[in-house]
């Protein structure tokens, strides 16, 4: 299966500023996820990332408070921006590596204060 | 659209017994995946076991099984012989295979808490 590295495993952050995540894949996927988990809370899609195009926001997101880059076919990256205590969430990158399985990044235990 | 139900907030078992986490979807594709994910307290997303609409037999993965009732559309996950380290957050999530613009996203359920008891 892919491995995925994501960085920071956590952070605590002043309210006001941004945090941008990586996530780095040792093999080349087409699609990446972006996913949040709030506090006792399921996972909810965030966006989509393909390498080459802007990335798709689900309802509810948008690109100016979570922008995403996917410069090549094993990284990309999310930002929170002009963070608020509400955003205080796990994040997770997610990719494809078969038909049948998907494969998450670590989390970012993300605490805005 | 689709949509997960997990209607056990929490479940406890004794070490060593099996248990079953329920799991109901709804969807109107005709091909989906089936996905069981457990969730320890560090927050990482492990992958236990995938059910295909198409599968006629249900899935196995050591411990794990699933068990795929698709006219009742019902996908519940049995922990056989549970261990101590199986405490965590279980999720049920599915995908549609279909192709178009829900390709790739992964509906998940609300999740159940899984508590192993010495």
């Amino acid at each position: 299966s892919a491995v995925i590295s994501q960085k920071p495993s956590r952070d605590i952050c002043q309210r006001g500023t941004s945090l941008t995540i990586q996530c780095q894949v040792d093999s080349q996927v087409t699609m990446m996820f972006w996913y949040r988990q709030q506090p006792g809370q399921s996972l909810t899609l965030i966006a989509t990332a393909n390498q080459g195009s802007e990335a798709t926001y689900e309802s509810g997101f948008v690109i100016d408070k979570f922008p995403i880059s996917r410069p090549n076919l094993t990284f990309s990256t999310l930002t929170v921006s002009n963070m608020s205590p509400e955003d205080s969430s796990i994040y997770l990158c997610s990719v494809e590596w078969t038909d049948y399985g998907y494969t998450f990044g670590s989390g970012t235990r993300l605490t805005v204060v | 659209a689709q949509k997960i139900t997990q209607t056990q907030p929490g479940m406890f078992v004794q070490e060593k017994e099996a248990v079953t986490l329920d799991c109901t979807y709804d969807t109107s594709d005709q091909s989906y995946g089936l996905f069981w994910y457990k969730q320890p307290s560090s927050g990482e997303m492990i992958f236990l076991i995938y059910q295909g609409s198409y599968d006629e037999q249900n899935a196995t993965e050591g411990r794990y099984s699933l068990n795929f009732q698709k006219a009742r559309k019902s996908a519940n996950l049995v922990i056989s012989a549970s261990q101590l380290g199986d405490s965590a957050m279980y999720f049920c999530a599915m995908i549609p295979q279909g192709g178009g613009t829900s390709y790739g996203k992964l509906t998940f359920g609300q999740g159940t808490i899984l508590t192993v008891h010495p």
